[in-house]
């Protein structure tokens, strides 16, 4: 069965403590991405990975880091998170885009709250 | 002006009724153009996706771009309940080069039995 996966579903935490969201996909996609979703301000994309080792900047990536050493894995760092980082975060994975299909999975998103 | 615009409804609509969902843009270079379905609580996941313009249909819903107006369109005929959700669009300007996605903010649509 097709999976984005990521871990933790839920998480509180503390202003200023490390954390990592992960993100495992299981359909050999190319691209991967973090979006995160606040009302009002629909979905933002955060980061998006197009290989291996290549990652770029999406319209949100102040605050986050991320890295794509293997293909399935696209984990998001938040070195030092604030209170302006709680959200619900998605990773999703997705063939490239291109003229005739394109395949895209979401994974079920985790709600950060950070205090 | 915002580079895609989407009216967040809410709309609510009758079983059975044609449901048109619309999205403006202002980056003419936008090639890609996708719609997702997001019900409450899980994401989203991809409805339709478009490589320049023209129509396409898939069942019950027929995505349409009109590149010389920046307007796309997402129409559901014959909806059903189950088709409550919010609806997102989003727009690409190059798959070759990068994977860059802007959405817009949704539109929440409510189908009553």
């Amino acid at each position: 069965e097709a999976q984005v996966t990521q871990n933790p579903r839920y998480l509180i935490t503390v202003t200023g403590k490390k954390l990592t969201v992960t993100c495992s996909q299981n359909m050999n996609h190319e691209y991967m991405s973090w979006y995160r979703q606040d009302p009002g301000l629909g979905l933002r994309q955060i980061y998006y990975s197009m290989n291996v080792e290549v990652t770029d900047k999406g319209d949100v990536p102040e605050g986050y880091k991320v890295s794509r050493k293997e293909k399935r894995n696209f984990p998001l760092i938040l070195e030092s998170p604030s209170p302006n980082q709680t959200s619900l975060y998605f990773c999703a994975s997705s063939t490239p885009l291109g003229r005739a299909k394109n395949i895209q999975y979401f994974g079920a998103g985790t709600r950060l709250s950070v205090l | 002006q915002k580079e895609v615009e989407q009216d967040p409804g809410p709309l609510s609509v009758p079983e059975g009724a044609i449901v048109s969902l619309n999205c403006t843009y202002s980056n003419s270079a936008f090639q890609y153009f996708m719609w997702y379905r997001q019900y409450s609580r899980k994401g989203p996941e991809l409805l339709m996706y478009t490589y320049s313009s023209g129509n396409k249909e898939d069942g019950r819903f027929t995505a349409q771009v009109d590149k010389s107006s920046k307007y796309i369109s997402l129409f559901i005929r014959d909806s059903q309940p189950s088709d409550s959700a919010t609806y997102l669009c989003a727009m690409s300007v190059s798959g070759g080069s990068n994977y860059k996605l802007t959405f817009g903010k949704g539109t929440l649509l409510t189908v009553n039995p």
